[in-house]
């Protein structure tokens, strides 16, 4: 799987938008950018994920450069609840791709 | 609709035992998914299950601990002769096909601890 490098962390204020950037230069052409987040001792939640094209969900929205060397997610009003540790993570479209490769992520912490 | 589901919540053994983890994953979905976090570490992927292929079983880091998917739905992980360094969230995730364009769903884990 190719490789994806992100922040360790960064903080944000309640309320307000937050842009998380993950690298990923040497992304093939049927890698998927998938973003899954693990709220404290909870589970990883997916989040949402894209090819080329910009996406959208309730949750947060994807945006991909065009080159697809680099990717944000944005949350568009933090919340409290959205304090969590974020994996970009790379999965392969073209074949049968197993398991999830989850990297250390950015650490997001959400100040009142 | 119904998330993925695991049992125990909590488990709790002497080392030296045998212990059994339940996953029941999302219904419909073909591909079914273990992972494991040691405390303050990051997520080990361990096995995962395809429809009736054979398990991609190349995380599982020792021979004491194996899986099986029964029916193609819930899924158990067994670890023998438990050790200290056995004690982990034990993840379980499923997605409808074993692809990068679908999403994993993960369960609320299973916390181990060895004594």
């Amino acid at each position: 799987d190719a490789k994806t490098t992100q922040p360790n962390s960064m903080e944000s204020n309640e309320e307000e938008p937050v842009h998380l950037p993950c690298n990923h230069s040497t992304i093939s052409g049927t890698d998927y950018i998938h973003w899954y987040r693990q709220l404290p001792s909870q589970g990883p939640e997916y989040v949402i994920h894209g090819l080329t094209s910009n996406v959208n969900n309730r949750m947060a929205s994807l945006a991909i450069a065009e080159d697809r060397k680099s990717s944000t997610l944005i949350l568009h009003r933090a919340t409290l609840r959205d304090a969590a540790v974020y994996y970009c993570i790379l999965r392969d479209g073209g074949g049968s791709q197993g398991n999830l490769i989850f990297g250390k992520g950015t650490k997001l912490s959400v100040k009142p | 609709g119904a998330g993925v589901s695991q049992s125990p919540s909590n488990k709790v053994t002497e080392k030296g035992k045998d212990v059994e983890l339940r996953c029941d994953p999302i219904s419909g979905h073909t591909a079914l998914y273990w992972y494991r976090q040691s405390l303050g570490q990051g997520l080990e992927f361990l096995i995962y299950f395809q429809g009736n292929s054979a398990p991609d079983k190349s995380g599982l880091p020792s021979d004491r601990f194996s899986a099986e998917r029964t029916g193609g739905s819930v899924s158990t992980l067994t670890i023998q002769r438990t050790q200290q360094e056995d004690s982990a969230v034990y993840l379980c995730a499923s997605s409808l096909v074993s692809s990068g364009r679908t999403e994993q769903y993960f369960g609320p884990g299973t916390r181990l601890t060895v004594t």
